[in-house]
């Protein structure tokens, strides 16, 4: 049974390019969340999804972040004009509801240069 | 503001030394509480989920206990391979959304 699957797994950007990252939740998960950690930060939050449904951005920055999850295919994390502090993990989580325990993938680590 | 706490920052402990993990929490009605352990370079890897004050969770040599302001990841006989980052999080009853983590605890098992 795949876990969460994420890609790329590193990912090195220019300042002022796009990043795009993926994230295909478990088998029968249909709830997806986004987090990132900065080094010795803890993971916070950005955004939770269902299908084709954002349904709470509290935790993305206002400007140049967004996220989509659609009717098919991975979800995804796209930061547009990467700045120095874009750098950080990016990690995705999946559930098979809002209220049950969320089973991480194994993160893109994004480094602005 | 939801909060959580985790102490100590680091610990390094001997082969078959025995000890907790403490995480404190501050949160409007509690949902759940959860542990993760998490690996250099990998993704956090569920644990456990308590409920409630008085609930007790065990897996190997791990016990997780929790109370109304904390909870406690008690490790007993630990072995090297225990050796990881352990993260504590939190899920609001007024805002299932999101959990809060703390910054965790490093792990350190010397054989």
């Amino acid at each position: 049974n795949a876990g969460v699957m994420q890609n790329p797994r590193h990912l090195v950007r220019r300042r002022g390019q796009e990043a795009r990252l993926r994230c295909s939740p478990m088998k029968g998960h249909s709830h997806v969340y986004w987090y990132r950690q900065l080094p010795e930060e803890g993971l916070k939050f950005m955004v939770y999804l269902q299908k084709e449904n954002i349904i709470d951005e509290s935790g993305m920055p206002k400007e140049r972040f967004s996220a989509e999850f659609p009717k098919e295919g991975p979800s995804i994390l796209r930061i547009q004009q990467v700045v120095r502090g874009d750098s950080a993990a990016y990690f995705c989580a999946s559930s098979q509801s809002g209220v049950h325990e969320q089973y991480f993938g194994p993160g893109t680590r994004l480094t602005v240069t | 503001e939801d909060q959580v706490t985790q102490s100590p920052e680091a610990l390094r402990l001997q082969e078959g030394e025995s000890s907790s993990l403490n995480c404190s929490y501050t949160v409007s009605g509690l949902r759940g509480l959860f542990w993760y352990r998490q690996d250099p370079g990998k993704g956090p890897e569920f644990l456990f989920t308590l409920y409630s004050a008085g609930e007790e969770k065990e897996k190997e040599r791990l016990k997780a206990t929790l109370t109304k302001k904390e909870s406690f990841l008690h490790i007993t006989a630990p072995k090297p391979e225990d050796s990881a980052t352990y993260l504590c999080a939190v899920q609001a009853a007024h805002n299932t959304d999101k959990l809060i983590f703390g910054t965790g605890t490093r792990l350190q098992v010397f054989p």
